[in-house]
């Protein structure tokens, strides 16, 4: 199967840093990347995405970052807060599905 | 909220039992997604359902079936249940068939078999 993983398991920031969470992928065939977020007893929530003709996408407080040349995604969190403590992970489409990560778990410290 | 439901929210059974699990849509998507989620491992895509029509097959045991009624909401199957199946379950949606779309999650349901 698909290899989609995390440089880091656990990530703590304190409150109003930026947050960095990297995800290392596979297949060189994938084209379009999602970044979902999933707190305790919750399902995953889509946050945003990416697709393979793009290095770069903003969104509200977030930034995605693609670099098909090493095959690694980060997600960028400007200004965390402690709403933002969930765990994160990727998830990557070569076109029949999607391969997900075991995902990051970002603990932001008041 | 995503709009997706999902019931029961947690169902407790023993080895060899025999379960479904119900998943309504979001309001105007057609396509229902099944995936698994164990401790050890991320989101395993099961299969895929889309205007009541199989659509794609992931990582779905024999043991396991699902299948999607013409109101579109969708069921998933699991018998001879075994320890390993032990699990949160999700639901997914989207509005078209292609596995390219977001997906929107429902709450999941937390599977325990004893």
């Amino acid at each position: 199967g698909e290899s989609v993983g995390l440089h880091l398991p656990t990530l703590s920031v304190q409150e109003g840093d930026n947050s960095i969470i990297n995800c290392a992928y596979s297949n060189s065939a994938s084209d379009y990347f999602i970044w979902y977020k999933q707190e305790s007893g919750k399902g995953p929530q889509f946050i945003i995405d990416i697709r393979s003709n793009m290095d770069k996408r903003q969104g509200q407080r977030v930034t995605v970052l693609l670099n098909k040349t090493v095959k690694h995604l980060s997600l960028q969190i400007a200004a965390t807060q402690p709403g933002d403590s969930a765990v994160y992970f990727c998830a990557e489409n070569p076109g029949n599905q999607f391969y997900f990560g075991t995902g990051t778990s970002l603990t932001v410290i008041p | 909220d995503s709009g997706v439901t999902q019931t029961p929210k947690h169902l407790i059974t023993a080895t060899g039992q025999r379960v479904t699990l119900r998943c309504s849509p979001r309001s105007g998507d057609l396509s229902v997604y099944w995936y698994q989620q164990s401790l050890d491992q991320g989101l395993q895509f099961l299969i895929q359902y889309y205007n009541g029509e199989e659509r794609a097959k992931g990582n779905i045991l024999e043991r396991f079936s699902a299948q999607q009624f013409p109101d579109l909401h969708s069921e998933l199957n699991l018998s001879s249940l075994e320890l390993g199946d032990s699990a949160l379950y999700f639901c997914a949606s989207s509005v078209g068939w292609s596995t390219r779309e977001t997906q929107y999650f429902g709450p999941g349901t937390r599977l325990l078999v004893l």
